[in-house]
């Protein structure tokens, strides 16, 4: 069946520095695919989204491009700031296309 | 539109008790979904409605658990006979149809079994 697997963290940066969190996919046909991030004590929330091959979802600095060659959607953001700190949570539907699958997350933790 | 509300936040339960949660959802959105949340591991599929039909159930969701959601409204989540690897967060999510556009998740309920 479908499924995502992300790079383990924690990720620990700095203000202001590069972030990539890698996400691969196993997928029958080509699902939509999500990024979603859970802030302490909330829910979760979706991040961006990318529904065919090549899409590039982006949201509040972060982006992710569909990469059907490498079944790949990595989460990128140019400059971090402490508010950014979280667990990112990669997504696709099942094969089924009735419910979504997550990765196990990544925590990413920013410090000033 | 209040987004999805989930109630209670936390529970502590002794071993062997029964425990309900209720989930209200987008009230527009006619999906509604339930996952389980253990520390460390991302949201893992129990069940999902459309309207009041449930419409799919995971392996995880073993016969001490029963989902409802009568009149395609707000759902409850009940756990018989608790034990304690059934101590983790439970979330409700909602979505508009299949959900293309992604979900809605709610804030958790937080089951702690002693």
């Amino acid at each position: 069946g479908n499924s995502v697997t992300q790079m383990e963290g924690p990720v620990t940066l700095s203000e202001e520095a590069f972030l990539t969190i890698n996400c691969t996919y196993t997928a029958t046909g080509y699902p939509s695919l999500f990024w979603y991030v859970q802030y302490p004590g909330e829910g979760l929330q979706l991040l961006l989204k990318a529904t065919k091959a090549d899409d590039k979802g982006s949201n509040k600095g972060f982006e992710a491009t569909y990469r059907k060659e490498t079944t790949s959607f990595h989460l990128e953001k140019g400059s971090v700031q402490v508010s950014d700190s979280a667990v990112y949570f990669c997504a696709l539907f099942n094969q089924a296309g009735t419910a979504l699958i997550f990765g196990k997350g990544t925590t990413l933790s920013v410090s000033s | 539109d209040t987004g999805v509300s989930q109630d209670p936040r936390h529970k502590i339960t002794k071993r062997g008790q029964n425990v309900t949660f209720r989930c209200d959802p987008i009230s527009e959105h006619n999906r509604l979904y339930w996952y389980r949340q253990t520390l460390g591991q991302g949201p893992e599929f129990l069940t999902y409605f459309q309207n009041e039909a449930q419409l799919e159930k995971s392996r995880l969701l073993s016969d001490r658990f029963s989902a409802e959601r009568p009149k395609g409204s707000f759902s409850t989540l009940e756990i018989q006979r608790t034990e304690q690897g059934d101590s983790a967060m439970y979330l409700c999510a909602s979505s508009l149809t299949a959900g293309e556009g992604g979900y809605t998740f709610g804030s958790g309920t937080r089951l702690t079994v002693v």
